[in-house]
């Protein structure tokens, strides 16, 4: 049971902006813990694709990036591509008894 | 360039245990902290809990308190994750991952390659 709220899936054209939302609380997102997001290709470990918000790790394209706002954090992907077809997830931190992590309900990401 | 390597895939009887490992290979191992993420099939992420090997005990998810045990052997950059009562709804993959401080807020930054549990009569 995720406590942060993703849509199951959006697509778009090649070339194009999507944005994937991921809806949290006030133990969460909103009380100012970082988040991070995860794409997942099929049949491989989850990648750190943004962290702490609007981090790129190193060797991630620029067209990924990340932003937060109270309760909410959106990654945002311009520019898409074949290949970045795939699952993302965001993460946070959560103060609830359930403790500790917790990730979104996850995304799939279709290319048109 | 730090590497984890886990376990290979398990096969087990209802109500047994599973004891999945991940070797952490060049990188400093107690310095981070380690924790341990599951992906029933088609599903998504589910954090299982997390250990600093410097502090030695593990931490579960409160979901997962009393089945799940986590330990850490500082000889062989090791982690373990052995999970008990094992139920059909724990067929998953089970993937470690390190964190990329022990500040227990963070992003975790590699991954290992996942190891398949299923769980059936």
């Amino acid at each position: 049971q995720s406590v942060l709220t993703q849509p199951p899936s959006v697509s778009g054209a090649p070339g194009q902006r999507v944005t994937i939302s991921c809806t949290g609380s006030s133990s969460n997102i909103g009380a100012g813990y970082d988040v991070h997001w995860y794409q997942q290709l099929p049949g491989t470990a989850p990648k750190l694709l943004i962290y702490d918000n609007n981090n790129r790790p190193s060797g991630v394209p620029d067209r990924f990036s990340g932003s937060k706002s109270g309760t909410s954090a959106s990654l945002a992907i311009t520019g898409l591509q074949a290949e970045d077809e795939a699952d993302y997830y965001c993460q946070s931190y959560d103060s609830s008894l359930s403790g500790f992590y917790v990730f979104g309900t996850g995304t799939k990401v279709t290319v048109l | 360039q730090v590497q984890l390597v886990q376990s290979g895939a398990e096969v087990k009887k209802p109500g047994s245990s599973v004891k999945v490992s991940c070797k952490a290979s060049g990188g400093t191992f107690s310095s981070y902290a380690f924790s341990w993420v599951r992906q029933a099939p088609g599903q998504g992420l589910e954090w299982m809990g997390g250990i600093i090997p410097i502090f030695g005990t593990g931490n579960p998810a409160q979901k997962f308190k009393g089945r799940v045990t986590i330990i850490a052997d500082d000889s062989t950059s090791t982690v373990y994750m052995e999970l008990s009562s094992l139920r059909s709804e724990d067929t998953a993959v089970y993937y470690c991952a390190r964190e990329v401080d022990v500040t227990g807020t963070t992003s975790m930054d590699v991954w290992g390659q996942g190891t398949a549990v299923t769980v059936s009569s």
